[in-house]
């Protein structure tokens, strides 16, 4: 069990850019999700794959985002066109299990600023 | 909407006494209640958990208690140490849904 592995840790871009980060859960768990966290706030979710299945997102989630789990191992999350309202902690979570309350397995977050 | 509420953004104990960080929630649709702890730089790390249909789970120095009827549940650390120190976020879910809601936190200062 080597966790949940987020890269970059740290993304310091220009507003209008585009980004990806990529996220590796650990290897045996089935479900992957994307939180974002912001200043004084906790996490709050952005969406959940089940497998290679994209199966919820959040209102938060603007057209400029966009998640994708192939295979249904590592995901990434790509954000165009990148706004300073964008800055945030973005963190991944994994789990696993079928149907119940497993924990979430939190990587370390990469830290996003947009300038 | 704050579906669940954390009112003390930070608390201060002395090392070896009690510290109990509370929660609110609104959200009667809430079955299972999680408590994670974050160090700075790191994510969240899962801590303790308790389904609706118990009012008390209990984790060597960690234990929660649910309060249905006043939607409540508090964490309470016995005896406190200084690498207690952290934030913990009192977090909801239910039905087995996957998207689980966080409180904003509470910032624990365990002094030696």
């Amino acid at each position: 069990d080597t966790g949940v592995s987020q890269d970059p840790r740290h993304k310091i871009t220009k507003r209008g850019q585009n980004v990806t980060f990529r996220c590796d859960p650990i290897s045996e768990h089935n479900r992957l999700y994307w939180y974002r966290q912001t200043l004084g706030q906790g996490p709050e979710f952005l969406t959940y794959f089940q497998n290679e299945a994209q199966l919820e997102k959040s209102r938060l989630l603007s057209d400029r985002f966009s998640a994708e789990r192939p295979k249904g191992s590592f995901s990434t999350l790509e954000i165009q066109r990148t706004e300073q309202g964008d800055s945030a902690m973005y963190l991944c979570a994994s789990s696993f299990g079928q149907g119940d309350n497993s924990p979430l397995h939190f990587g370390n977050g990469t830290r996003l600023t947009v300038t | 909407d704050q579906q669940v509420k954390q009112n003390s953004p930070s608390l201060s104990v002395q090392e070896g006494r009690i510290s109990i960080l509370n929660c609110d929630y609104t959200n009667s649709m809430f079955d299972y209640f999680l408590w994670y702890k974050k160090y700075p730089a790191e994510g969240p790390t899962f801590l303790i958990s308790i389904s609706s249909i118990k009012d008390k789970n209990e984790d060597g120095r960690f234990t929660v208690f649910l309060n249905k009827s006043a939607k409540h549940l508090s964490l309470h650390i016995v005896p406190s140490q200084p690498g207690d120190s952290a934030v913990y976020f009192c977090a909801a879910n239910y039905g087995g849904y996957q998207k689980v809601t966080f409180g904003i936190g509470t910032k624990l200062q365990v002094i030696p």
